[in-house]
């Protein structure tokens, strides 16, 4: 079955500090993938996408996340944190081949320390 | 890009009543999605909306429970029928990310209390 699985329900890092919220994906093929970020209150944001070719991608808010084919993960990082940074991270992913849905994993909560 | 807008924002409802949430896209588009995010966990599509035919509902939702208009392809609602505590969650519309590589857009959500 297709899925996404975010191994770590909570994190928390000092600011300035680096960070990598990982994700996997349960597939054959390579989905589209994708990271959200949710302060609360709020909707959901894109951060960064991948569909295809060079496998680190750049998004917003000096974010960046590596796709690897080997290990199916999508993890995201970010040399340093900012408070700003603390909200719900989700990764999401888009299979093909007749499924066509965006599954979601389960999210990271991240708390920045100051 | 597209811009969703979602009303009401929050709600505090009693049980066995039903409220009904209005999705608002900038754009026409052909489908519209509509998730649950209930507390502390993450996101589950409760329906494809496509203008013209009667939305299509994952496994575990019905239309008796969420019955959803889409009237044109810029607008649609979702209603939550007889409500229970159970219902309180996040309801967010959303457009894109279906095919062709389309990152997914979102509202910002209907936070429902239901007591």
């Amino acid at each position: 079955a297709q899925s996404v699985t975010q191994p770590d329900i909570h994190i928390t890092v000092s600011e300035g500090a680096s960070l990598e919220l990982r994700c996997n994906y349960s597939y054959g093929a390579t989905p589209y993938l994708f990271w959200y970020v949710q302060s609360p209150g709020q909707g959901l944001q894109l951060l960064l996408k991948y569909f295809s070719g060079d496998t680190l991608v750049q998004g917003i808010k000096g974010f960046e996340a590596e796709f690897k084919r080997s290990q199916s993960s999508f993890n995201l990082r970010k040399p340093s944190v900012h408070w700003s940074d603390a909200a719900e991270y989700f990764c999401a992913a888009l299979f093909s081949g007749g499924y066509n849905k965006l599954i979601f994993g389960a999210g990271t909560r991240l708390a920045v320390h100051p | 890009s597209a811009v969703i807008s979602q009303k009401p924002s929050r709600d505090i409802c009693q049980r066995g009543t039903s409220l009904t949430i209005q999705c608002q896209v900038d754009s026409q588009v052909t489908m519209m999605f509509w998730y649950r995010q209930q507390p502390g966990q993450s996101l589950t599509l409760i329906a494809t909306a496509n203008q013209g035919s009667e939305a299509t509902y994952e496994s575990g939702f019905v239309i008796d429970k969420f019955p959803i208009s889409r009237p044109n392809l810029t607008f649609s609602t979702l209603t939550v029928s007889n409500m229970s505590p159970e219902d309180s969650s996040i309801y967010l519309c959303s457009v894109g990310g279906q095919g062709q590589g389309t990152e997914a857009f979102f509202g910002q959500g209907t936070r429902l209390t239901v007591v």
